[in-house]
């Protein structure tokens, strides 16, 4: 079976730091993404990674960990616009793409 | 400007009236795949296709058709759509698989009274 779990809802204020976690039990892992989706969008990439590690990209950081099926977003210095769903997603088998239930962050002043 | 586009964005339709939902994309990719979006259930794929005429099934298929007869353009088809099939729909593309950067559309509301 496939399952992705990630926690429902978290609250940070601004300038803070949230570290999204997301951990997952699926076969034929091939990579996890991350994915932004604010409220009545469209969802938008924000990182993928393959390799055990940390990958940085500005304010946001995601890292992975293959062996414990595990995986967090790092976000730092937080705005209001981070304020938003936060989606985990897995490449299994290189074919379908597996998504977690999303977690929506409010960001406050 | 590169863009996946989908229309309608909003539909109300009654049960068993036939619909489909196009989509398309210039960005010549070979990926494209269908998600629903639901309270509480998150996104969920529903059809993928890797190439022109190759479909497959994603995690929730029932009710719902695909056909990929050209690389650009992913219709999805409702043939009897039914009360449980309203939800918010995302048609997406990437390169070449799912290991690349998926580019979604805006999303179709679709309601089944």
């Amino acid at each position: 079976g496939q399952n992705i779990d990630q926690p429902t809802e978290m609250t940070a204020t601004e300038g803070a730091i949230v570290q999204i976690n997301c951990t997952y039990q699926t076969s034929g892992f091939n990579g996890l993404f991350w994915y932004q989706q604010h409220a009545g969008e469209a969802p938008t990439f924000l990182s993928y990674n393959v390799l055990d590690g940390l990958e940085e990209k500005g304010r946001f950081s995601s890292f992975l960990s293959r062996s414990k099926g595990y995986s967090y977003l790092l976000l730092k210095e937080l705005q209001m616009k981070d304020s938003a769903s936060y989606l985990c997603a897995v490449n299994q088998a290189g074919t379908a793409l597996i998504f977690g239930k999303g977690t929506t962050l409010s960001v406050s002043s | 400007e590169a863009q996946v586009t989908q229309n309608p964005r909003y539909l109300i339709t009654v049960t068993g009236k036939k619909l489909t939902v196009t989509c398309s994309q210039n960005m010549n990719h070979e990926y494209m795949s269908w998600y629903r979006q639901d309270p509480g259930l998150g996104l969920r794929q529903i059809y993928y296709s890797m190439n022109v005429e190759v479909t497959d099934k994603g995690d929730v298929p029932e009710g719902y058709k695909v056909s990929r007869k050209e690389k650009r353009n992913f219709p999805l088809i409702l043939e009897s759509p039914s009360p449980n099939q309203t939800s918010l729909y995302f048609c997406a593309s990437s390169a070449d698989g799912p290991e690349y950067e998926q580019y979604f559309g805006p999303g179709t509301r679709l309601t089944v009274t």
